[in-house]
């Protein structure tokens, strides 16, 4: 009930590619679905989140999609460039309620030159 | 966005020793902040959430009394990893809110990486 499980595990993408990571989650109670990034030896970095009322949100070159039926949503980095490599998770929180995160498993993106 | 500030950012230390972690919320007051557990290539596993003027919630399977959690600022959290021992050697993070109820946001440190001999 309280898992989000993310895909895929790894991802390599060509520079100037699109990188698309997708998450699923269970609970109903989730109400807000941050997207953070991490490079090796370094805190998550918040990149994009967004809230159930709304289906897609865009900042920049990030995009998240977000389908409240399927209890799916994604995260689509377009113009994809080798400074994106990091790990990205996708966490999900009921901010009415506990307000924790749960993390997904993360994904490795590595965009090639 | 906030800023949240953790420090060492790493540390070694003996078998049977002590080791504290700050985490500080520099630009804004945090009465919650999150510590994190996080071994190589794994994802962030919470260990406690931290309120600033009462006791710790650990969550389930988390020894509090190894580790000990201080929350006596609006802007400092510490962790203290006491007795420490190998199997404890990992990467701590903790994270701090910013908002109240629906619109509150986690701004995460940027974690110590603790060494156990």
């Amino acid at each position: 009930q309280q898992q989000v499980k993310q895909s895929p595990q790894s991802l390599i993408v060509q520079k100037g590619g699109i990188s698309i990571i997708n998450c699923a989650y269970e609970n109903t109670a989730f109400d807000y679905f941050p997207w953070y990034q991490q490079f090796p030896g370094k805190g998550p970095a918040l990149l994009i989140a967004i809230r159930p009322d709304v289906s897609e949100k865009k900042e920049g070159r990030f995009t998240i999609s977000f389908n409240k039926s399927a209890k799916q949503f994604s995260l689509h980095i377009m113009d994809s460039q080798p400074g994106d490599s990091a790990t990205y998770f996708c966490a999900a929180s009921n901010q009415g309620g506990s307000e924790k995160l749960v993390f997904g498993k993360g994904t490795k993106l590595t965009v090639n030159p | 966005g906030a800023v949240v500030s953790q420090h060492p950012s790493w540390v070694i230390c003996k078998s049977g020793t002590s080791v504290k972690i700050e985490c500080r919320s520099l630009d804004f007051q945090a009465t919650t902040m999150f510590w994190y557990r996080q071994f190589p290539k794994q994802s962030l596993m919470l260990m406690a959430t931290s309120n600033e003027g009462s006791k710790a919630t650990y969550e389930q399977g988390v020894e509090k009394d190894k580790f000990l959690i201080n929350h006596a600022s609006l802007t400092l959290s510490t962790l203290t990893v006491t007795s420490a021992h190998p199997e404890d050697s990992s990467f701590y993070i903790c994270s701090a809110r910013v908002g109240q109820g629906k619109k509150n946001i986690q701004y995460f440190g940027a974690g110590t990486r603790l060494s156990v001999l």
